[in-house]
């Protein structure tokens, strides 16, 4: 039981680049998070998929998409990156039945130069 | 919507000691608070979560007080170890429609002095 999972672990891309982050569970969540992490910002939520086959936009979803692929995947898409979405990507998912505990991937950690 | 707000943001503790951190909330509609660990480098790690109908829980060192009249709730965590070192996030939440809409606190860095 692996958990959260994320890939890569590192990137570094050039402004105006693309990347897909990669996010799967293997525990059977129904919801899954996508977050951002900045020093001295805590953690934001980007996109959620409360379900298989729905998304919903967060807090800070502008130069953002996402994918539910189905109910173990959630992956985030940057179509053109810019210097400000250098962060820490964290995935995250929860069930209801489970008391609603977010469990987080380790993270990608994501420089834009 | 949901504002949280985390005191002190940093905090050093020799060890043996107590550190609590606090946290006030804005939306009276939160009802679970989680309480997060990240080591640094790792990812953020569920310590001791309390609901609105608990006004306080225990696990070992760690325990948490909900006052929701004042909208506030704090991290304690006692006999401080070197271990107990990382920063701690606390987090308002409520489920709306079919997720969990979470709110976290900017952190506070806790340090252990041995």
């Amino acid at each position: 039981n692996a958990g959260v999972t994320q890939t890569p672990k590192f990137q570094v891309l050039k402004t105006g680049q693309s990347m897909t982050l990669q996010c799967a569970q293997d525990m059977n969540h129904n919801s899954m998070y996508w977050y951002r992490q900045d020093p001295g910002m805590g953690l934001r939520l980007i996109y959620y998929s409360a379900s298989e086959g729905t998304t919903d936009k967060g807090e800070v979803p502008n130069g953002y998409n996402v994918s539910r692929l189905n109910k173990r995947e959630f992956s985030l898409r940057l179509e053109s990156a810019a210097p400000s979405q250098t962060s820490v990507y964290f995935c995250a998912s929860s069930d209801p039945s489970l008391a609603d505990t977010q469990y987080f991937g380790p993270g990608t950690r994501l420089t834009v130069l | 919507g949901e504002n949280v707000e985390q005191h002190p943001s940093t905090l050093s503790v020799q060890e043996g000691d107590s550190a609590v951190i606090k946290c006030t909330y804005s939306d009276s509609a939160s009802n679970y608070f989680p309480w997060y660990k990240q080591e640094l480098g790792k990812r953020p790690q569920l310590i001791i979560d309390i609901r609105s109908n608990v006004g306080e829980k225990k696990d070992q060192r760690i325990a948490v007080t909900l006052n929701k009249t004042a909208k506030h709730f704090s991290l304690h965590i006692t006999e401080t170890q070197p271990e107990d070192s990382a920063v701690y996030f606390c987090a308002a939440s409520i489920r709306s429609g079919g997720y969990q809409k979470v709110t976290f606190g900017t952190g506070t860095k806790l340090q252990v002095i041995p």
